[in-house]
């Protein structure tokens, strides 16, 4: 199975201040998702990334939280000002063959626990 | 709306038995459906999809079924082994691209 990486695996923060988390994505691929899952529901879609722009995004996803790519390669999904309720674990995933959107791969998650 | 749901939140089976995880969905118009299985504290693993044009597909011990009529969909193990413990989620693929998951079902196996 392709190989999506995340880091760092935890991350802790007080609420009110901004984290960065990171992604390195199956390699050549033009597709880009971010998920996340509160701890013990399901996972929720907050933003997809099609060619260096962001593609869709979920209600969740809203002024706070954003997305880069700032060296070609790797992503980054940056929440501003951390709430309390942005404790989840945090997914990237993308497809693993170019001409298959479809089928996404998962990175192992970040956990982002904000105090 | 769209929505992706499963029938029953735990599951427990004898080691060496058959599991059969279930899943409904009310979007009449999906057209691709995705299983995964999630182990304590990892991301989703792929296990085996499936295209609206299909109504069976098999992989290594793992089948999924689709019942378009019914907007169902499950998915058999067979000859469950503990390694199989996890969550399992079914998903479907939104209008936007993304997945739209379901709950989850925790599947226990009884050595």
């Amino acid at each position: 199975e392709p190989e999506v990486t995340q880091t760092p695996s935890h991350q802790v923060t007080q609420m009110g201040q901004e984290v960065i988390l990171r992604c390195v994505p199956i390699s050549n691929h033009l597709y880009f998702y971010w998920y996340r899952q509160i701890l013990g529901q399901k996972v929720e879609f907050l933003v997809s990334f099609y060619n260096n722009e962001i593609s869709e995004k979920s209600e969740i996803f809203d002024d706070q939280f954003s997305v880069e790519r700032p060296d070609g390669s790797n992503f980054t999904l940056k929440i501003r000002s951390t709430k309390l309720e942005d404790s989840a674990m945090y997914f990237c995933a993308n497809p693993g063959h170019i001409t298959d959107p479809d089928t996404q791969y998962f990175g192992p998650g970040t956990r982002l626990t904000v105090l | 709306g769209e929505s992706v749901g499963l029938h029953l939140p735990t599951l427990s089976v004898q080691e060496g038995d058959n599991s059969i995880i279930n899943c409904a969905y009310s979007n009449s118009a999906s057209d691709y459906f995705i299983w995964y299985k999630q182990e304590s504290g990892k991301g989703p693993q792929f296990i085996i999809d499936i295209r609206s044009n299909m109504d069976k597909r098999q992989g290594q011990r793992v089948t999924v079924l689709l019942n378009k009529t019914v907007k169902h969909l499950s998915l058999q193990i067979a000859a469950t082994q503990p390694g199989d413990s996890a969550v399992y989620f079914c998903a479907e693929r939104g209008s936007q691209g993304n997945l739209i998951f379901g709950k989850g079902t925790k599947l226990s196996v009884k050595p």
